[in-house]
Order: structure tokens, then sequence, then C-alpha cells
């Protein structure tokens, strides 16, 4: 059974930082793309970073994030990460690992929430 | 970057009747690959995204056969052809084909009348 489960979300302030990660189960990572998606409190899906698969060679970003999010990955680890610096307000959300590049399986989530 | 509209973005459902939901993009979705990169998944309340439908009409494993997808182009459908109670939720289409960055729909919230 696939499972991603999301950790590292909490309360930050204004121009901090976060590392989040997802651990991947049940598939063989190494061969997936995988993606990062946030849902802000009441909004929809917005799509933020998403990595290639074998090592990570090819990264992503939406523009709202680009120069201060950085995904990575770890195979030996089964582990997908997003190192969020310089966190805004806007950044507030629930943030979704999902596996591959179509997303065919989602973690829970952890919440992000940035305020002073 | 490529913007989804949906519509309606509420939609209320009669229990055994069909219900549908358009998706429409800001251009065509046709990849030079010829694939068209066109997902729907549905958010029930408190839960997290499932996917229902990869490549406009290909429904993932599990997914009730009464959920169906169509379209080409700009212009997709999510057809349910026959409403259940466990369909409340959120609806979204989302495109991969010019990318990044991908994008979603709004969304289309979908209750029981």
């Amino acid at each position: 059974e696939v499972q991603l489960l999301e950790s590292g979300g909490g309360l930050v302030q204004p121009g901090g930082s976060l590392r989040l990660s997802c651990a991947a189960s049940g598939f063989t990572f190494t061969t997936y793309a995988m993606n990062w998606v946030r849902q802000a409190p009441g909004k929809g899906l917005e799509w933020v970073s998403g990595i290639s698969g074998s090592g990570g060679s090819s990264t992503y970003y939406a523009d709202s994030v680009k120069g201060r999010f950085t995904v990575s990955r770890d195979d030996s680890k089964n582990t997908v990460y997003l190192q969020m610096n310089s966190l805004r307000a806007e950044d507030t959300a629930l943030y979704y690992c999902g596996k591959g590049g179509w997303m065919d399986a989602w973690g829970r989530g952890t919440t992000v929430t940035v305020s002073s | 970057d490529v913007v989804m509209t949906q519509s309606p973005l509420s939609l209320p459902a009669t229990l055994g009747q069909p219900a549908s939901i358009s998706c429409r993009s800001s251009q065509s979705l046709v990849h030079s690959d010829g694939n068209t990169y066109l997902n729907w998944f549905q958010q029930r309340p408190g839960q997290s995204p499932r996917r229902l439908i990869y490549k406009v009409s290909n429904r993932d494993s599990g997914v009730p056969d009464r959920f169906s997808g169509s379209g080409s182009g700009t212009d997709f459908t999510l057809k349910i052809s026959r409403v259940e109670a466990e369909d409340v939720g959120i609806y979204y289409c989302m495109q991969k084909t010019h990318w990044p960055p991908i994008t979603f729909g709004q969304g289309t919230r979908l209750e029981i009348k």
C-alpha cells in the first residue's frame, strides 16, 4: 500500500524557515517524481514544487516560492524534502506531497502557519 | 501559465441523479507527444485530495464507474452518472501538459440538495 507521511510543519514567524519532509513507502520511490502542493485555509490547491525521480536532478518551482523554497530528495531514505526560507504570511497552508508527476497518491499533509 | 476555469463553482446535486462539472483551459492541453495531461481530483471534507481520472478519461483503480471524464483540447467534463452521498466534496481539474507550473481549477463544491 502506498503511504506518504508529511512532517515538519509548525508555527514560524515571518522571515523564518522550516523544512518539511515526506516519507514514502509502498512503491519504488527512486523511480518516481514527487510534488508538493499546498492548500491555504478555505482555499483551493496550489502546486508549489516538483522534483524528478532517480536522484532528483531536475527541480521545479512555482513563481510564488522560487528563490525561497528548495526541494530535494534522499532516495536512500525514501524521503522528499521542502526547505522553506524567508517565509511569509501567505505561505500559511496545509502542505501535501504527491506521488509521481500526476499525483496518483497524496499524504495527509502538514500544516505551516506563518505568523508573528 | 495555463489558467483552468471550472464551472459551476457550487453544484447542488440530487441523490441518484447525474451531475456534471466543466473545466476549460486557457490553451489546448494536447501535448506534443499526443497525450492530454488533464486529471480530476476529489477532496472529501477533511480529507486529502484523491485522483479520480487521469489523461482526460482514465479512471483510477477503485474509482466507481459512475465517474467518467471526457473532453479534448480546451474543454473537459467530469460526469457522475448517479450521485451518491459519499460524492460530497470539492472537485478539481489539473493540467500538466504545459508545466511548470502545474495548474489547478478553482474547485467545484458538490453538495446534496
